[in-house]
C-alpha cells in the first residue's frame, strides 16, 4: 500500500526558511524511473508544481522559485526533503509530495498536504 | 515554460446532463516519436488532494467512472462527464507532464444547477 505523509512547521514567519519532508511507504526511491513531487496550493488558488527528484538524484525545480528551493532524498528514510528560502506570506498554501511511479509519467499517489502559513 | 489555461472556470450543470472542460496548452504536449499527447486530468475534492482521473488524454486511471472521458490533441483537450452524478462537484484541473516544470490549468469549478 502506497502512502505519503508530508510534515513541518504550520507557521513560518517571512524571510525564514521552510523545511517539509515528505515520508513514503510502499515504494522505494532506489526503484529505477521513481520519483517523488512537491505541489503546492494557496487557499482557494490552483496547483502549482515545484520540484522533482528522481531515482538516480537528478532535480528539477519551478523555473520561478529554483533559486528559493533545494530538494533532497534519504532513501535509508524512505524521505524526500524540500527546502524553501526566504518565505513570504504569499507563500502561504497547503504543500502536497506526489508520486509518479516508474513506467508513467503522471502523479499516482498524493499525500493528503500541510497547510504552512506565512505569517509574522 | 507551458502554460496551461482552462475554459471555462466554473461550470454548473443538472445532474444526469453532460459536463464538458477544455484545457489548452501553450505548446504541443503530443510526442510525434510515440504519437502520445503527455495531458493528464485531475479531480479535486474540498479538503482532499488531487486524484488522477486521465492520462495520455484519454486513457482512464483505473477505477474511475466511464463517464469520465478525455479527448483531443496537440493543444487542445477536453474532459468530459457523460451524465453528471452529484459526486461529480470538484475542481478539475487538466495537466502536462510532456517537459519540466511540469504545470496546471488554473482548475474549472463543477456544480450542480
Amino acid at each position: 500500500q502506497v502512502t505519503l505523509k508530508e510534515s513541518g512547521p504550520a507557521l513560518v514567519k517571512p524571510t525564514q526558511t521552510l523545511t517539509l519532508t515528505c515520508t513514503f511507504s510502499g515504494f522505494s526511491l532506489n526503484t529505477n524511473g521513481m520519483r517523488v513531487n512537491w505541489i503546492r496550493q494557496p487557499p482557494g488558488k490552483a496547483l502549482e508544481w515545484l520540484a522533482r527528484i528522481d531515482w538516480d538524484n537528478d532535480k528539477f525545480y519551478s523555473t520561478s522559485l529554483r533559486t528559493r528551493l533545494t530538494i533532497s532524498k534519504d532513501t535509508s528514510k524512505n524521505q524526500v526533503v524540500l527546502t524553501m528560502t526566504n518565505m513570504d506570506p504569499v507563500d502561504t498554501a497547503t504543500y502536497y509530495c506526489a508520486r509518479i511511479p516508474t513506467g508513467s509519467d503522471v502523479f499516482d499517489y498524493w499525500g493528503q498536504g500541510t497547510l504552512v502559513t506565512v505569517s509574522s | 515554460d507551458i502554460v496551461m489555461t482552462q475554459s471555462p472556470d466554473s461550470l454548473a450543470v443538472s445532474l444526469g446532463e453532460r459536463a464538458t472542460i477544455n484545457c489548452k496548452s501553450s505548446q504541443s504536449v503530443l510526442y510525434s516519436s510515440n504519437n502520445k499527447n503527455y495531458l493528464a486530468w485531475y479531480q479535486q475534492k474540498p479538503g482532499q488532494p488531487p486524484k488522477l482521473l486521465i492520462y495520455w488524454a484519454s486513457r482512464r486511471e483505473s477505477g474511475v467512472p466511464d463517464r469520465f472521458s478525455g479527448s483531443g490533441s496537440g493543444t487542445d483537450f477536453t474532459l468530459t462527464i457523460s451524465s453528471l452524478q452529484a459526486e461529480d462537484v470538484a475542481v478539475y484541473y487538466c495537466q502536462q507532464y510532456a517537459s519540466t516544470p511540469y504545470s496546471f490549468g488554473q482548475g474549472t469549478k463543477l456544480e450542480i444547477k
